[in-house]
Protein backbone atom coordinates (compact mmCIF):
# COMPACT_ATOMS: atom_id res chain seq x y z
CA UNK A 1 0.00 0.00 0.00
CA UNK A 2 1.39 2.76 -1.48
CA UNK A 3 1.14 6.44 -0.38
CA UNK A 4 1.27 10.05 -2.39
CA UNK A 5 5.15 10.70 -3.10
CA UNK A 6 6.63 13.53 -4.63
CA UNK A 7 9.71 14.31 -6.60
CA UNK A 8 11.58 15.88 -6.21
CA UNK A 9 11.91 16.63 -2.82
CA UNK A 10 13.84 20.05 -2.55
CA UNK A 11 14.79 22.65 -5.46
CA UNK A 12 16.84 25.48 -5.02
CA UNK A 13 16.59 27.95 -8.04
CA UNK A 14 17.36 31.14 -8.86
CA UNK A 15 14.86 33.90 -9.63
CA UNK A 16 13.02 33.91 -12.92
CA UNK A 17 13.72 30.22 -13.46
CA UNK A 18 10.82 28.14 -14.33
CA UNK A 19 10.71 24.63 -11.84
CA UNK A 20 8.18 22.03 -12.67
CA UNK A 21 6.96 19.14 -10.00
CA UNK A 22 5.25 16.05 -9.82
CA UNK A 23 2.82 14.55 -8.20
CA UNK A 24 2.47 10.51 -7.82
CA UNK A 25 -0.96 9.62 -6.13
CA UNK A 26 -2.45 6.64 -4.16
CA UNK A 27 -3.49 4.76 -7.23
CA UNK A 28 -7.12 4.19 -6.72
CA UNK A 29 -7.49 7.44 -5.91
CA UNK A 30 -9.37 9.75 -8.70
CA UNK A 31 -9.37 12.91 -6.96
CA UNK A 32 -5.35 15.57 -6.47
CA UNK A 33 -5.37 18.27 -4.75
CA UNK A 34 -2.14 21.01 -4.89
CA UNK A 35 -1.32 23.08 -1.51
CA UNK A 36 1.69 25.39 -0.56
CA UNK A 37 2.75 25.81 2.63
CA UNK A 38 4.77 28.67 4.42
CA UNK A 39 6.70 28.71 7.68
CA UNK A 40 4.45 28.91 10.75
CA UNK A 41 1.39 28.38 8.81
CA UNK A 42 -1.50 25.77 7.69
CA UNK A 43 -1.45 24.85 3.98
CA UNK A 44 -3.30 26.55 1.84
CA UNK A 45 -5.31 24.71 -0.90
CA UNK A 46 -4.13 25.85 -4.91
CA UNK A 47 -6.12 23.45 -7.07
CA UNK A 48 -8.27 20.65 -7.57
CA UNK A 49 -8.61 17.57 -10.34
CA UNK A 50 -11.15 14.94 -10.40
CA UNK A 51 -9.49 12.55 -12.65
CA UNK A 52 -7.97 14.52 -15.48
CA UNK A 53 -10.24 17.53 -15.03
CA UNK A 54 -9.20 20.37 -13.30
CA UNK A 55 -12.09 21.75 -11.75
CA UNK A 56 -11.14 24.54 -9.18
CA UNK A 57 -7.90 27.16 -8.99
CA UNK A 58 -7.47 29.43 -5.86
CA UNK A 59 -6.73 32.83 -6.61
CA UNK A 60 -3.10 32.16 -5.22
CA UNK A 61 -2.33 30.44 -8.33
CA UNK A 62 -1.15 33.36 -10.49
CA UNK A 63 -0.46 33.07 -14.08
CA UNK A 64 3.05 32.21 -13.42
CA UNK A 65 1.21 28.39 -11.72
CA UNK A 66 0.18 25.59 -14.00
CA UNK A 67 -0.63 22.17 -13.14
CA UNK A 68 -1.73 19.33 -15.80
CA UNK A 69 -2.90 15.63 -14.71
CA UNK A 70 -3.25 14.45 -18.47
CA UNK A 71 -4.52 11.06 -17.80
CA UNK A 72 -5.97 10.92 -14.61
CA UNK A 73 -2.76 9.60 -12.87
CA UNK A 74 0.89 11.47 -11.62
CA UNK A 75 0.23 15.17 -11.60
CA UNK A 76 2.63 18.34 -12.58
CA UNK A 77 3.01 21.83 -11.24
CA UNK A 78 4.77 24.37 -13.02
CA UNK A 79 6.05 27.89 -12.34
CA UNK A 80 7.14 29.67 -14.39
CA UNK A 81 9.67 32.46 -13.46
CA UNK A 82 9.79 32.06 -10.27
CA UNK A 83 10.02 35.01 -7.73
CA UNK A 84 11.64 34.84 -4.12
CA UNK A 85 7.93 34.72 -2.80
CA UNK A 86 7.31 31.44 -4.21
CA UNK A 87 9.47 29.91 -1.90
CA UNK A 88 7.71 27.30 0.15
CA UNK A 89 6.63 23.74 0.69
CA UNK A 90 4.53 22.60 -2.25
CA UNK A 91 2.03 19.80 -0.74
CA UNK A 92 -0.19 17.35 -2.63
CA UNK A 93 -2.93 15.05 -1.83
CA UNK A 94 -5.25 12.64 -3.04
CA UNK A 95 -8.59 10.83 -1.85
CA UNK A 96 -10.53 8.35 -3.43
CA UNK A 97 -14.37 7.63 -4.22
CA UNK A 98 -15.26 5.13 -1.18
CA UNK A 99 -13.95 2.14 -3.09
CA UNK A 100 -10.47 1.87 -1.82
CA UNK A 101 -11.43 0.86 2.20
CA UNK A 102 -10.45 4.42 2.86
CA UNK A 103 -12.72 7.06 3.64
CA UNK A 104 -14.38 8.98 0.57
CA UNK A 105 -13.14 12.25 1.96
CA UNK A 106 -10.18 12.00 3.73
CA UNK A 107 -7.12 13.41 2.31
CA UNK A 108 -3.64 11.59 2.24
CA UNK A 109 -0.76 13.96 1.78
CA UNK A 110 2.73 13.21 0.05
CA UNK A 111 6.50 14.46 1.87
CA UNK A 112 5.77 17.72 0.00
CA UNK A 113 8.32 19.78 -2.14
CA UNK A 114 10.44 22.11 -0.73
CA UNK A 115 10.78 25.21 -3.04
CA UNK A 116 13.93 27.88 -2.44
CA UNK A 117 13.68 31.02 -4.48
CA UNK A 118 17.43 32.92 -4.49
CA UNK B 1 -16.03 33.03 4.74
CA UNK B 2 -14.87 29.45 6.35
CA UNK B 3 -12.27 29.97 9.08
CA UNK B 4 -10.47 27.79 11.42
CA UNK B 5 -8.40 29.32 14.48
CA UNK B 6 -5.87 26.93 16.61
CA UNK B 7 -4.62 27.44 20.40
CA UNK B 8 -2.40 28.26 21.47
CA UNK B 9 0.32 28.60 19.17
CA UNK B 10 3.09 26.60 21.30
CA UNK B 11 2.87 24.48 23.67
CA UNK B 12 5.44 22.87 25.69
CA UNK B 13 4.59 19.90 28.12
CA UNK B 14 7.17 17.33 30.43
CA UNK B 15 6.64 13.76 29.93
CA UNK B 16 3.27 12.34 31.11
CA UNK B 17 1.78 15.77 31.57
CA UNK B 18 -1.84 15.44 29.86
CA UNK B 19 -3.36 18.47 28.18
CA UNK B 20 -5.49 19.81 25.39
CA UNK B 21 -5.43 21.58 21.76
CA UNK B 22 -8.14 23.67 20.48
CA UNK B 23 -9.33 24.18 17.16
CA UNK B 24 -12.00 26.47 16.84
CA UNK B 25 -14.13 26.97 13.26
CA UNK B 26 -16.54 28.90 11.34
CA UNK B 27 -17.97 27.28 8.59
CA UNK B 28 -21.26 27.40 6.89
CA UNK B 29 -22.07 23.25 7.15
CA UNK B 30 -19.61 21.38 8.27
CA UNK B 31 -19.01 18.65 6.05
CA UNK B 32 -16.02 17.15 8.00
CA UNK B 33 -13.07 18.39 10.91
CA UNK B 34 -9.93 16.20 10.00
CA UNK B 35 -6.44 16.41 12.95
CA UNK B 36 -3.56 15.69 11.03
CA UNK B 37 -0.26 15.63 12.19
CA UNK B 38 2.96 17.37 10.72
CA UNK B 39 6.83 16.50 11.40
CA UNK B 40 9.10 18.52 11.05
CA UNK B 41 10.00 19.06 6.86
CA UNK B 42 7.05 16.00 6.12
CA UNK B 43 3.43 15.97 4.92
CA UNK B 44 0.31 15.94 7.19
CA UNK B 45 -0.12 12.63 8.21
CA UNK B 46 -4.10 12.33 8.85
CA UNK B 47 -5.54 11.76 12.24
CA UNK B 48 -8.82 11.57 12.67
CA UNK B 49 -12.46 12.49 10.65
CA UNK B 50 -15.16 13.56 13.09
CA UNK B 51 -18.42 14.59 11.00
CA UNK B 52 -21.16 15.55 14.02
CA UNK B 53 -21.00 17.54 17.24
CA UNK B 54 -20.53 15.16 20.39
CA UNK B 55 -18.53 12.05 18.09
CA UNK B 56 -15.40 11.30 19.84
CA UNK B 57 -12.24 9.39 18.39
CA UNK B 58 -9.29 8.13 19.27
CA UNK B 59 -5.84 6.79 18.65
CA UNK B 60 -3.17 5.80 21.48
CA UNK B 61 -2.58 8.79 23.53
CA UNK B 62 -4.59 11.06 21.70
CA UNK B 63 -8.52 11.63 21.39
CA UNK B 64 -10.31 13.90 19.69
CA UNK B 65 -13.67 15.56 20.45
CA UNK B 66 -16.19 18.02 18.63
CA UNK B 67 -18.62 20.63 19.45
CA UNK B 68 -20.87 22.80 17.32
CA UNK B 69 -18.14 25.40 17.19
CA UNK B 70 -14.92 23.76 18.39
CA UNK B 71 -12.79 20.59 18.66
CA UNK B 72 -10.28 19.52 21.07
CA UNK B 73 -7.08 16.83 20.80
CA UNK B 74 -6.33 15.72 24.12
CA UNK B 75 -3.27 13.96 24.48
CA UNK B 76 -3.01 11.64 27.42
CA UNK B 77 0.22 10.87 29.34
CA UNK B 78 2.39 12.24 26.13
CA UNK B 79 5.43 10.48 25.24
CA UNK B 80 8.89 12.59 23.56
CA UNK B 81 7.85 11.06 20.31
CA UNK B 82 5.25 12.76 20.24
CA UNK B 83 6.58 16.31 19.80
CA UNK B 84 4.87 17.54 16.64
CA UNK B 85 3.06 20.32 15.06
CA UNK B 86 -0.94 19.44 14.91
CA UNK B 87 -3.15 20.43 12.42
CA UNK B 88 -6.62 21.65 12.30
CA UNK B 89 -8.94 21.48 8.89
CA UNK B 90 -12.45 22.00 8.00
CA UNK B 91 -13.62 20.46 4.68
CA UNK B 92 -15.18 23.33 2.58
CA UNK B 93 -17.36 22.10 -0.22
CA UNK B 94 -18.71 24.08 -2.99
CA UNK B 95 -19.79 23.11 -6.35
CA UNK B 96 -18.81 19.50 -6.27
CA UNK B 97 -15.82 19.66 -5.49
CA UNK B 98 -14.25 20.13 -1.46
CA UNK B 99 -11.22 21.55 -0.61
CA UNK B 100 -9.43 21.82 3.30
CA UNK B 101 -9.12 24.89 4.85
CA UNK B 102 -6.52 24.47 7.62
CA UNK B 103 -5.33 26.43 10.81
CA UNK B 104 -2.35 27.60 11.79
CA UNK B 105 -1.25 24.57 13.85
CA UNK B 106 0.06 24.12 17.32
CA UNK B 107 3.49 23.01 17.66
CA UNK B 108 3.65 20.65 20.53
CA UNK B 109 6.86 19.95 22.19
CA UNK B 110 7.08 17.02 25.17
CA UNK B 111 10.08 16.97 27.05
CA UNK B 112 11.27 13.88 28.83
Amino acid sequence: DTGVSQDPRHKITKRGQNVTFRCDPISEHNRLYWYRQTLGQGPEFLTYFQNEAQLEKSRLLSDRFSAERPKGSFSTLEIQRTEQGDSAMYLCASSGDGTSGRAIDTQYFGPGTRLTVL
Amino acid sequence: EDQVTQSPEALRLQEGESSSLNCSYTVSGLRGLFWYRQDPGKGPEFLFTLYSAGEEKEKERLKATLTKKESFLHITAPKPEDSATYLCAVRHVSGGYNKLIFGAGTRLAVHP
